[in-house]
């Protein structure tokens, strides 16, 4: 059984530019959700996916966006990147049970100059 | 969601029991209480979860106060790999899946 794969692991970017990660889930997950994880802190809501569809969304402006594939792999986009979006974002996959574990990756550690 | 109250650090002897407080008394009867850990440079991983009765797996065990306000992540036999930033969550079964509220957690100190 494959786990939760990140790509990048780690990336450097300057303000205003674009990001995109990517994500693939463990085999059978057809959820996906992505985390920020900020330095010392815990990992933040971002956004989760279910069939293709954004099906929920914590506190982040519109800058931040996804996408989910049919295979369930996954992307998050920033764009306008700003130093403040400097932290490690992590992707998540599970299925779609309302008590369901969550099996998350290494994440990809993004720094923005 | 209802919040959760964790010490901020713990230590703990090698090969001893360690008792992990988590304070949730604002719990709705539905809540599922979760906890999960992340080791340094990992992302977070599924430790237990459990609703009202005690809980046991191959990592850890759960002990749910009868009041559910309150609940204890018991590692029976500390190693030095258990040391990590452990997370206990609400979830309601019936918000988004995928979202988990963490807060700080307890970081985990294993002394040899």
């Amino acid at each position: 059984e494959t786990g939760v794969t990140q790509s990048p692991t780690h990336l450097i970017k300057t303000r205003g530019q674009q990001v995109t990660l990517r994500c693939s889930s463990q085999s059978g997950h057809n959820t996906v959700s992505w985390y920020q994880q900020a330095l010392g802190q815990g990992p933040q809501f971002i956004f989760q996916y279910y069939r293709e569809e954004e099906n929920g969304r914590g506190n982040f402006p519109p800058r931040f966006s996804g996408l989910q594939f049919p295979n369930y792999s996954s992307e998050l986009n920033v764009n306008a990147l700003e130093l403040d979006d400097s932290a490690l974002y992590l992707c998540a996959s599970s299925l779609a049970v309302s008590t369901g574990e969550l099996f998350f990756g290494e994440g990809s550690r993004l720094t923005v100059l | 969601d209802a919040k959760t109250t964790q010490p901020n650090s713990m230590e703990s002897n090698e090969e001893e029991p360690v008792h992990l407080p988590c304070n949730h008394s604002t719990i709705s009867g539905t809540d599922y209480i979760h906890w999960y850990r992340q080791l340094p440079s990992q992302g977070p991983e599924y430790v237990i979860h459990g609703l009202t009765s005690n809980v046991n797996n191959r990592m850890a065990s759960l002990a749910i106060a009868e009041d559910r306000k309150s609940s204890t992540l018991i590692l029976h036999r500390a190693t030095l790999r258990d040391a990590a930033v452990y997370y206990c969550i609400l979830r309601d079964p019936g918000g988004s899946q995928g979202n988990l509220i963490f807060g700080k957690g307890t970081k985990l100190s294993v002394k040899p």
